[in-house]
């Protein structure tokens, strides 16, 4: 069985440009989380999907990230205008059913470097 | 406001001895603690977790321990080998609009040395 995937694994851009990250979660899973981790810090929820629909999008840090699950299966996450706080390591994860805690299964990351 | 919060960056720990890695937590809402762990370029991997109604979870060289009085826990690996260096995150779960949400402190680096 494959695992979360994620694209791209490292990302570079200046100040003001638009990226959009790419998660493929664990065929059936129909939780899928974003998550960000800037160096040295916590791993920090930004927000959860339930099939297509946002169920948290508390953790958003503000109207420049826009994330979307369109039909259920993979999502995107779109940062416009990225500006360099915005850098870190930006983790998707999947899980198949939270009305009890259940383990979330990770992606590898993507890597963002704005300059 | 950081409500988990593992306050060693980091630990070194001699191959077979035990290592002893801490966290705290302040919100008394959080009903499950989770350990994962991380190695350099790949996500976070689940290792153990405990439920807030027991003290102790035990599953081969790794014991997590709960103390709910001191809001604290800790996971111990006995013996520690050189495969487990990593970034370990202690993690608590509550139950949010009828879905668990997960929250993470920001890691300890072991290093297990051979």
């Amino acid at each position: 069985e494959a695992g979360v995937t994620q694209f791209p694994s490292h990302s570079v851009i200046e100040k003001g440009q638009t990226v959009t990250l790419r998660c493929d979660p664990i065929s059936g899973h129909d939780n899928l989380y974003w998550y960000r981790r800037v160096m040295g810090k916590e791993i920090k929820f930004l927000l959860h999907f339930v099939k297509e629909s946002k169920q948290d999008e508390s953790g958003m840090p503000n109207n420049r990230f826009l994330a979307e699950r369109t039909g259920g299966t993979y999502s995107t996450l779109k940062v416009q205008p990225a500006e360099l706080e915005d850098s870190g390591v930006y983790f998707c994860a999947s899980s198949q059913d939270l009305s009890v805690w259940e383990t979330q299964y990770f992606g590898p990351g993507t890597r963002l470097l704005v300059l | 406001d950081q409500q988990v919060k593992q306050n060693s960056p980091s630990l070194s720990v001699q191959e077979g001895r035990i290592s002893i890695l801490n966290c705290d937590y302040t919100n008394s809402m959080f009903d499950y603690f989770l350990w994962y762990k991380k190695y350099p370029a790949e996500g976070p991997t689940f290792l153990i977790s405990i439920s807030s109604i027991k003290d102790k979870n035990e599953d081969g060289r790794f014991t997590v321990f709960l103390n709910k009085s001191a809001k604290h826990l800790s996971l111990h690996i006995v013996p520690s080998q050189p495969g487990d260096s990593a970034v370990y995150f202690c993690a608590a779960s509550m139950n949010s609009g009828g879905y668990q949400k997960v929250t993470f402190g920001t890691g300890t680096k072991l290093q297990v040395i051979p």
